[in-house]
């Protein structure tokens, strides 16, 4: 079965500074991998997503991800923290080629500090 | 714009009392979900509707019902909610070759 692992359920970073919200995942088969953020009272909205061609995936808001085969890793990374980045983060995984079905990650919540 | 709506936005009901959620979508995609998300919880899928075959996690409690009838809409149906049951909801949509969801902002279940 696949499932991801999100290291750090609070990060805390100052404005201006690199933001690193790590993921794992298992998967038996090559995956999908997603990045979502999630604002208070919200839906989530799709940052980025890797479906097996470039291994460094650039998203919206300045956001990139890195997919690590031998580090079964899919960490996200922002150069430089905006205090509009504050939000609950999902990595999330899927076998898009047997289903449609997405698992996410329990979510780290991002404090931008001033 | 093409998106996912759901109304209403909140919705407070009383323990017992059936409820029912909306979700519409203008993206044509053929596949809609709904998902469970309770505080600070990542969201948990009850089932799914590939163009008009119903699939059901197999923990989805049976108090939970959904119909699709139609491409655009889709509603969520909780039977007799208890207060475990209030949730934030998430529909979410997506299509063969369209790898990722498109989400609605959510209905917040309350229940009293």
């Amino acid at each position: 079965a696949q499932s991801v692992t999100q290291l750090g359920s609070h990060v805390s970073v100052s404005e201006g500074a690199l933001v690193l919200l790590r993921c794992n995942y298992s998967s038996s088969v090559p995956p999908y991998l997603f990045w979502y953020v999630q604002y208070p009272n919200q839906g989530l909205q799709l940052l980025l997503k890797y479906t097996s061609a470039a291994t460094l995936v650039k998203g919206i808001n300045g956001f990139e991800a890195e997919f690590k085969k031998s580090e079964t890793s899919f960490h996200l990374t922002k150069p430089s923290a905006h205090m509009s980045d504050a939000a609950e983060y999902f990595c999330a995984v899927s076998d898009w080629s047997r289903d449609d079905k997405i698992i996410f990650g329990k979510g780290t919540r991002l404090h931008i500090l001033p | 714009d093409a998106m996912v709506i759901q109304n209403p936005r909140y919705q407070v009901t009383q323990f017992g009392k059936p409820v029912t959620l909306s979700c519409s979508q203008t993206l044509n995609h053929n596949v809609m979900y709904w998902y469970q998300q309770k505080s600070s919880q990542a969201p948990k899928l009850l089932f799914h509707y590939y163009d008009k075959d119903f699939n059901n996690e197999a923990d989805t409690p049976d108090n939970f019902q959904s119909r699709r009838p139609n491409t655009s809409f889709c509603f969520l149906d909780i039977r007799s909610p208890g207060l475990g049951d209030a949730a934030m909801y998430l529909c979410a949509t997506s299509s063969k070759g369209v790898y990722g969801y498109t989400f609605g902002s959510g209905t917040r279940l309350t229940v009293v």
